[in-house]
């Protein structure tokens, strides 16, 4: 089946510090990827969702300046979280769906679970 | 405007028992229903979901939902539950090409 690759799956920085994201679709072109959070013991929020070869859409009250979203592939999404602080520790998940007509399964990536110190 | 509504957040089950996880969402369109798993840190996995035709969905490790239009409802079940399902579950919709909307999650645990 089809698989998304995210990476890495852990990372601590440092207060101030940048942090690059990696989600690829490994199976098949995503012309859309979807960037979530989820804070302990809470559900997923959607932060953004990545357009290739466009801007992405970020959602009400996400910082576009500060979680910057490539797309530059049609495999690949990147999310970075510029001078992280620790309130930016949190779990980020991201989200490809195949654009095949008939798939509507989003596949999950694995996750990054980052810890700003 | 879609949502969803996971009334429970924490479900405790003895093995070998059945469980029922529920979910109700709201949506003026047609949806596709999801439930996903998640594992400690780790991404989500599709269970199952509903799309159109039988209302009876089965999906992986013997977990089954039935969606009730009238009800707006997508109820997980499972018959008998193992140590091993013991995670985070979540209940999803989607209108044609949308992301998907979440439900807060019910963490399953399975008593031994």
């Amino acid at each position: 089946g089809a698989v998304v690759s995210q990476h890495p799956s852990r990372v601590i920085c440092k207060s101030g510090t940048s942090v690059k994201i990696e989600c690829r679709s490994l199976d098949f072109q995503a012309t859309t990827m979807f960037w979530y959070r989820q804070f302990p013991k809470q559900s997923l929020m959607l932060m953004a969702t990545s357009n290739e070869g466009s801007k992405a859409t970020y959602e009400q009250g996400v910082e576009k300046d500060k979680f910057l979203i490539n797309h530059a592939s049609l495999t690949l999404s990147t999310l970075t979280v510029t001078s992280a602080h620790p309130e930016d520790s949190s779990f980020y998940i991201c989200s490809a769906r195949d654009p095949v007509p008939g798939r509507t399964e989003a596949f999950f990536g694995q996750g990054t679970r980052l810890t700003v110190v | 405007a879609q949502s969803v509504t996971q009334l429970d957040s924490q479900v405790p089950v003895f093995e070998e028992a059945p469980v029922e996880l529920r979910c109700n969402y709201s949506s003026s369109v047609s949806v596709y229903l999801f439930w996903y798993v998640q594992y400690p840190n780790q991404g989500l996995q599709l269970l199952l979901k509903y799309l159109s035709g039988s209302t009876l969905v089965k999906g992986i490790n013997g977990f089954e939902a039935e969606f009730n239009k009238s009800q707006t409802s997508f109820h997980l079940r499972k018959p008998s539950v193992h140590i091993s399902d013991t995670a985070e579950y979540f209940c999803a919709v989607r209108t044609g090409a949308n992301n998907l909307f979440f439900g807060t999650g019910t963490r399953l645990t399975v008593i031994p």
